[in-house]
């Protein structure tokens, strides 16, 4: 079946260094692979997206990488800053049904 | 000022009564959706709709209902069905084109 997984739980990153947060996918049919960051009681929020026959999307401080010979998605974010602490969410779009998996919990140290 | 909005913020309600969730869009777009979010967990799709009069089940669409007969309200009904209905609830639209969903602020419901 459809599944979007995440390899960890939660990263810890140094204030000023780069980010990178991956996730594993099953369903090689998705239209699109989203990435959202959700802030503590609130609704996520869109960052980036990539279409499926693309490799590589950059947008302001952020970079994501789909490798669909191994099913395997990442986003980077540079310089990292104590804004970015939130937990990301990869997801994928397949018509208009999107999926979403359980998440990572970004937390930047000083 | 173009979004989505959810009402309530915070829900309350007494075990065995039906509660209906509301949400609204003026973005325009064709699909919206349901999900239920648990403490420290993913977002669970309920409930998903591409186009008014119609509507799909997600992955735990048991014990919910939801109508779609206006492009800009997806509301959903959380009935005494449904055995843990504490949670967050979030709606979400998006254009059937593209890969970028709007979510809105979400409803927090509590079961009492």
């Amino acid at each position: 079946g459809e599944s979007v997984g995440l390899h960890l739980p939660t990263l810890s990153v140094q204030e000023g260094d780069n980010s990178i947060i991956n996730c594993a996918y099953s369903n090689s049919a998705s239209d699109y692979f989203i990435w959202y960051k959700q802030e503590s009681g609130k609704g996520p929020q869109f960052i980036i997206d990539i279409r499926s026959n693309m490799d590589k999307r950059q947008g302001q401080r952020v970079t994501v990488l789909l490798n669909k010979t191994v099913k395997h998605l990442s986003l980077q974010i540079a310089a990292t800053q104590p804004g970015d602490s939130a937990v990301y969410f990869c997801a994928e779009k397949k018509a208009s049904k999107i999926i979403f998996g359980s998440g990572t919990r970004l937390s930047i140290r000083p | 000022d173009g979004g989505i909005t959810q009402s309530p913020k915070y829900l309350f309600r007494k075990e065995g009564q039906n509660v209906t969730l509301s949400c609204e869009q003026n973005l325009n777009h064709d699909a919206m959706y349901w999900y239920r979010q648990d403490p420290g967990q993913g977002l669970r799709l309920i409930y998903y709709s591409q186009i008014v009069n119609d509507f799909q089940k997600g992955d735990i669409a048991e014990g919910y209902s939801v109508s779609r007969e206006k492009k800009e309200s997806f509301p959903l009904t959380v009935t005494s069905a449904q055995k843990n209905p504490t949670a967050f609830y979030l709606c979400a639209s998006s254009s059937t084109s593209g890969g970028r969903g709007f979510f809105g602020p979400g409803t927090r419901l509590t079961v009492l």
